[in-house]
């Protein structure tokens, strides 16, 4: 069975810009999460979804977004970029909400200019 | 607020030493405990969760934890220590909030020869 992937693994944007970007689930599995790792604040979780809702929701600005879609497949989105934005994100998906384990994927890594 | 503390954020063994990492939460309510393992450039793998059935727990690759109430802990051990097993390891809670993790801040194993 496939794990999670992520697209793209590497993404160079400016400041102002926007980015989204995608994660697939493995199969069978209704639940993504989104976490953000940087060197300076370690890994901190941005949001879940679950049956294409929000389930959950860390403590980042609005301008950090995500939806899911009917096949599980979710997306993140930050708009106006910062250069503090340059993380590695990491998405992760587990068969159901709730304390089940999560599988991660390789990450996004995204460098702000 | 609910946190997880790794003491130390280097540890280095010998080859074929003893592998502990400590982990420590804040919470009097136990949470779902976890640990896991990033190699570079990769995402994360679980290597064990805490389930409240036992309170040692046995992950992949030979690695186990304790899960110690009293302490609030739940230190990472390995027996012998591999070359392979160098690279940086989280250790993580839930408190059933979804799926939300809160990750320690990581500890790098390294492993001479």
């Amino acid at each position: 069975k496939a794990g999670v992937t992520q697209t793209p693994r590497y993404l160079i944007k400016t400041r102002g810009q926007q980015v989204t970007l995608s994660c697939s689930p493995i199969s069978g599995h209704r639940s993504v999460s989104w976490y953000q790792q940087t060197p300076g604040q370690g890994l901190q979780f941005l949001f879940e979804y679950f049956s294409e809702t929000q389930r959950n929701k860390g403590n980042f600005p609005g301008r950090f977004s995500g939806r899911q879609f009917s096949n599980s497949r979710s997306e993140m989105n930050v708009s106006t970029l910062e250069l503090g934005d340059s993380a590695l994100y990491l998405c992760a998906s587990s068969l159901e909400i709730g304390t089940e384990k999560q599988y991660f994927g390789p990450g996004t890594r995204l460098l702000v200019l | 607020a609910q946190s997880v503390t790794q003491l130390g954020s280097h540890v280095s063994v010998s080859e074929g030493a003893l592998v502990l990492l400590r982990c420590n939460y804040s919470s009097s309510v136990p949470p779902y405990l976890f640990w896991y393992v990033q190699y570079p450039n990769q995402g994360l793998q679980l290597l064990l969760k805490y389930t409240s059935a036992a309170t040692l727990v046995k992950g992949i690759n030979g690695f186990e934890a304790e899960f110690k109430k009293s302490e609030t802990s739940f230190h990472l051990t390995k027996p012998s220590a591999h070359m392979s097993d160098a690279a940086e390891y989280f250790c993580a809670v839930s408190y059933n909030q979804g799926g939300k993790l809160i990750f320690g801040q990581g500890t790098e194993l390294s492993v001479k020869p």
